[in-house]
């Protein structure tokens, strides 16, 4: 059973430049979210994809957009890289239709470096 | 909006030996759901134990148990009998009830525990 897969692992950018990160949900779910852990936090809800559609977004700009694809993939957007978005992107997925207790289930993340 | 808040940055335990990590947690919503993730240096969160606020039973998984204070708005994680495979930073996570069909967690800072052989 795939569990939440993550690409790429490590991931290296200059300020200014963009990113995308991508993730492939645990087989059977059909909501994707992603969020940002700074070094040495919990990790912060940027936003939340189901039915192709971005259905909640935390406090983040403009500048982080996503996708889902048809087949519940997703993708996370930065543009305009800053120092500050250096962190360990998790992608966590889960059942919209699963109990209310249902965990999320994460990936191992993509650690992108700004410099 | 909710808050959580790990107290302890970190903490340490002898193997074999019990430990306490701490949690509390700010809202005004009446049902919600709680849970402990674990991640090791590999970065995985691993989900180690959840509790629904309205069950007064508090929840165990093998060596994980909880006490769930509701009053208090505490939601501390005891591990016993600790096992080196322990090691990591846990984090406390808070989710509201299903509304729109938010899975959004708000998470704490952290406590990161180290057992000593």
């Amino acid at each position: 059973d795939a569990g939440v897969t993550q690409s790429p692992t490590h991931l290296i950018k200059t300020r200014g430049q963009q990113v995308t990160l991508r993730c492939s949900p645990k087989s059977g779910h059909d909501t994707v979210s992603w969020y940002q852990q700074a070094l040495g936090q919990g990790p912060q809800f940027i936003f939340q994809y189901y039915e192709e559609e971005e259905r909640q977004r935390g406090n983040f700009p403009d500048r982080f957009s996503g996708h889902q694809f048809p087949n519940y993939s997703s993708e996370l957007n930065v543009n305009a890289l800053l120092l500050g978005d250096s962190a360990l992107y998790l992608c966590a997925s889960i059942l919209s239709t699963g109990s209310m207790n249902s965990p999320l289930h994460f990936g191992n993340g993509t650690r992108l470096t700004v410099t | 909006a909710q808050t959580v808040t790990q107290s302890q940055p970190e903490m340490s335990v002898q193997e074999a030996e019990t430990v306490t990590l701490s949690c509390t947690y700010d809202t005004s919503e009446s049902d919600y759901y709680l849970f402990w993730y674990k991640q090791p240096p590999s970065r995985q969160m691993i989900l180690v134990i959840r509790q629904e606020a309205y069950k007064q039973q508090n929840a165990t998984e093998n060596r994980f148990s909880v006490n769930f204070q509701k009053a208090a708005k505490s939601f501390s994680l005891k591990i016993s009998d600790s096992q080196l495979g322990d090691a990591a930073m846990y984090f406390c996570a808070y989710r509201s009830p299903f509304q729109g069909g938010s899975e959004k967690l708000v998470f704490g800072k952290g406590t990161k525990l180290t057992v000593n052989p």
